[in-house]
């Protein structure tokens, strides 16, 4: 089955900065990579996604990458902002009907 | 609120005693799950159900009993608690059957702590 690692496990940056959180995936069938994000105290919620025809998706400060043949995704984060402090989970999902979420990443910003 | 609510938010219990949780979505969704987030954070999934029809059961033990009486309502019921039970548990619901191909909402979770 699907494997889905992610690292790092806790990330710092100064307001303002990039940060990049990167997974791999185990399952060549997979197909469809969301990133969820999860504030203390709250379940999970999505923030974006990617499917596996596309390479790159851009939602303002947030983008996803895609390299399949290596099978790995990122999510990027352009001028952190303090409230973008949470943890942020990648997941991977083939044609079965469940998804695979990494360990997680603790982002904070530092302001 | 249009929603997947969870109740109790907090559960504290005794080993040993049976407990549920309750799970509504007013999404309209035709598929439910429950997940397990354990204290370093690892989300993994219990069991979904489709229009009542369990579809995943990851290999939870069968003190763990998930019913879902319509599809906008998923309890999970458990028995004789065990200490390693206590976790935040999550409910989910998505549009559709396939995850993989459907945004997954997500409930704010009830902790379960087990004394």
């Amino acid at each position: 089955g699907e494997n889905v690692e992610q690292h790092p496990s806790t990330l710092s940056v100064q307001e303002g900065d990039s940060a990049v959180i990167k997974c791999t995936y185990s399952d060549s069938a997979s197909n469809y990579f969301p990133w969820y994000k999860q504030e203390l105290g709250k379940g999970p919620q999505l923030i974006i996604d990617i499917r596996s025809n596309v390479g790159e998706k851009k939602d303002q400060r947030i983008a996803v990458t895609l390299n399949k043949t290596a099978k790995h995704f990122s999510l990027h984060i352009t001028e952190t902002q303090p409230e973008d402090s949470a943890v942020y989970f990648c997941a991977g999902g083939d044609s079965s009907y469940k998804l695979i979420f990494g360990s997680g990443t603790r982002l904070l910003v530092r302001p | 609120d249009t929603a997947v609510s969870q109740t109790p938010k907090y559960l504290v219990t005794q080993m040993g005693n049976d407990k549920s949780i309750k799970c509504e979505q007013n999404l309209g969704h035709d598929t439910m799950y429950w997940y397990k987030q354990d204290s370093k954070k690892f989300l993994k999934i219990m069991f979904s159900y489709n229009n009542k029809e369990l579809i995943i059961n990851e290999t939870v033990p069968n003190r763990f009993s998930p019913k879902s009486p319509d599809k906008a309502h998923l309890n999970l019921h458990i028995n004789s608690l065990e200490l390693g039970d206590s976790a935040v548990y999550f409910c989910a619901s998505s549009l559709r059957l396939a995850p993989s191909r459907n945004e997954q909402f997500f409930g704010p979770g009830t902790r379960l702590t087990v004394l």
